[in-house]
């Protein structure tokens, strides 16, 4: 079965620092992973996707993760928090890379950027 | 481009009463649309996939009478909630695929319904 754990419900960080946020998958086939980003009241942000070619990603606002298939780990990682950083983001796994329509959504790691 | 839109951005009902939210894809084709609920700080779980001219998908659990999906076109799909109750109270969000996209596989989300049940 296909999952996603995020390690954090919450993490907090200072404006101006580094930020890392958890993501752990389970998939039986080489996945496509996904970083949402979802500010109060509005849309899922697609901030990056990993499709089985370069295994370090780059995305919006500075954002980059990293897939580590040995570590079943996609983390994703900023060097400087902004304080407009501050949302809910979700790791999302689609399975089977991409054959099948699902996404799999993990719990979410609300991060707040403290001034 | 690749733009979701939803209406309405909210909306307050009575219970028993039904509630239709529209998803439109603004400058693409979507032969597959999502519908996806999120209750209060909790993680987005799909309701059913919807297909341009057949009959939806549902996921275990989601009742097919009580929440009607419609994709009539290859821009528009509907979600009914009928006989609505308090306990469907929640942000509704739906997302499509653009199949002609080079990333077949990724969704653009709208930007939700949130529901409230009186």
């Amino acid at each position: 079965a296909q999952s996603v754990t995020q390690l954090d419900s919450h993490v907090s960080v200072s404006e101006g620092t580094p930020v890392l946020l958890r993501c752990n998958y389970s998939s039986s086939y080489s996945p496509s992973l996904f970083w949402y980003v979802q500010h109060p009241n509005k849309g899922l942000q697609l901030l990056l996707k990993y499709t089985s070619a370069a295994t370090l990603v780059k995305g919006i606002n500075g954002f980059e993760a990293e897939f580590k298939k040995s570590e079943t780990s996609f983390h994703l990682t900023k060097p400087s928090a902004h304080m407009s950083d501050a949302a809910e983001y979700f790791c999302v796994v689609s399975p089977y890379g991409g054959a099948t329509n699902k996404l799999i959504f993990g719990t979410g790691t609300l991060l707040a950027v403290q001034p | 481009g690749a733009v979701v839109s939803q209406h309405p951005s909210w909306v307050i009902c009575k219970s028993g009463t039904s509630v239709k939210i529209e998803c439109r894809s603004l400058d693409f084709q979507a032969t597959t649309m999502f519908w996806y609920r999120q209750f209060p700080k909790q993680s987005l779980m799909l309701m059913a996939t919807s297909n341009e001219g057949s009959k939806a998908t549902y996921e275990q659990g989601v009742e097919k009478d009580k929440f009607l999906i419609n994709h009539a076109s290859l821009t528009l799909s509907t979600l009914t909630v009928t006989s609505a109750h308090p306990e469907d109270s929640s942000f509704y969000i739906c997302s499509a695929r653009d199949v002609l996209a080079r990333s077949y596989n990724e969704q653009f989300f709208g930007p939700g319904t949130r529901l409230t049940v009186l």
